[in-house]
């Protein structure tokens, strides 16, 4: 069974800091891999995508993949309150599998 | 991205009866899902919604239970049937779109069963 995994938190960090979200995957066939922010009480927003081994920026959010490892991460620079919500990892190998996701609480 | 919208976007219902939610996309996709999530959980896929043919569920969830119809390419619905309390949860539509096949989601309905 594909599986993908994430610490469930709270994982809390001060604002001004970086917040680093893992993310392991057992399938070692996987092509795509995606991060959600889910804000309580509404849907998952997709925020980063990533489909090459390294690093990919996108202003404060940086995806980061290691397919040998079979790990994904996600930093996010700067944190702010606003950054507060459950973040999940997804990935994509013939179907989607969405880890449980980690909760992020930037404090002020 | 593609704009998802789902109807109703809450509701309560009473126990044993029927719940049927619409999910409408602004562009043609192939690819729709349905999804739950009840409080505190991650998702859970429920079925692909096939276009002219019957859903795929997955394990778990039967088509007496959650019966999808997938008429176009821009449309579907979801119905909760025989609701219990076990089935108060937030449902998702969601679609996978583009050439990079992300997948976005629709706002969610909320449903409460009592």
């Amino acid at each position: 069974q594909k599986e993908v995994e994430q610490n469930s938190g709270p994982l809390s960090v001060p604002e001004g800091a970086i917040a680093s979200l893992n993310c392991t995957y057992s399938d070692r066939v996987s092509q795509s891999f995606f991060w959600y922010r889910q804000y309580s009480g509404k849907s998952p927003e997709l925020i980063m995508s990533i489909y090459s081994n390294g690093d990919k920026e996108d202003g404060r959010f940086t995806a980061q993949l290691n397919k040998a490892s079979q790990y994904v991460s996600l930093l996010i620079r700067d944190s702010q309150p606003s950054d507060s919500a459950t973040y999940l990892c997804a990935v994509n190998s013939q179907n989607f599998v969405f880890g449980p996701g980690t909760r992020l609480s930037v404090l002020p | 991205s593609a704009v998802i919208s789902q109807k109703p976007s809450r509701d309560i219902c009473q126990r044993g009866t029927s719940l049927t939610i619409q999910c409408q996309v602004d562009s043609q996709v192939t690819m729709m899902f349905w999804y739950r999530q009840q409080p505190g959980q991650s998702l859970t896929l429920i079925a692909t919604a096939n276009q002219g043919s019957e859903a795929t569920y997955e394990s778990g969830f039967v088509i007496d239970k959650f019966p999808i119809s997938r008429p176009n390419l821009t449309f579907s619905t979801l119905t909760v049937s025989n609701m219990s309390p076990e089935d108060s949860s937030i449902y998702l539509c969601s679609v996978v779109w583009g050439r990079a096949l992300e997948q976005y989601f629709g706002p969610g309905t909320r449903l409460t069963v009592t």
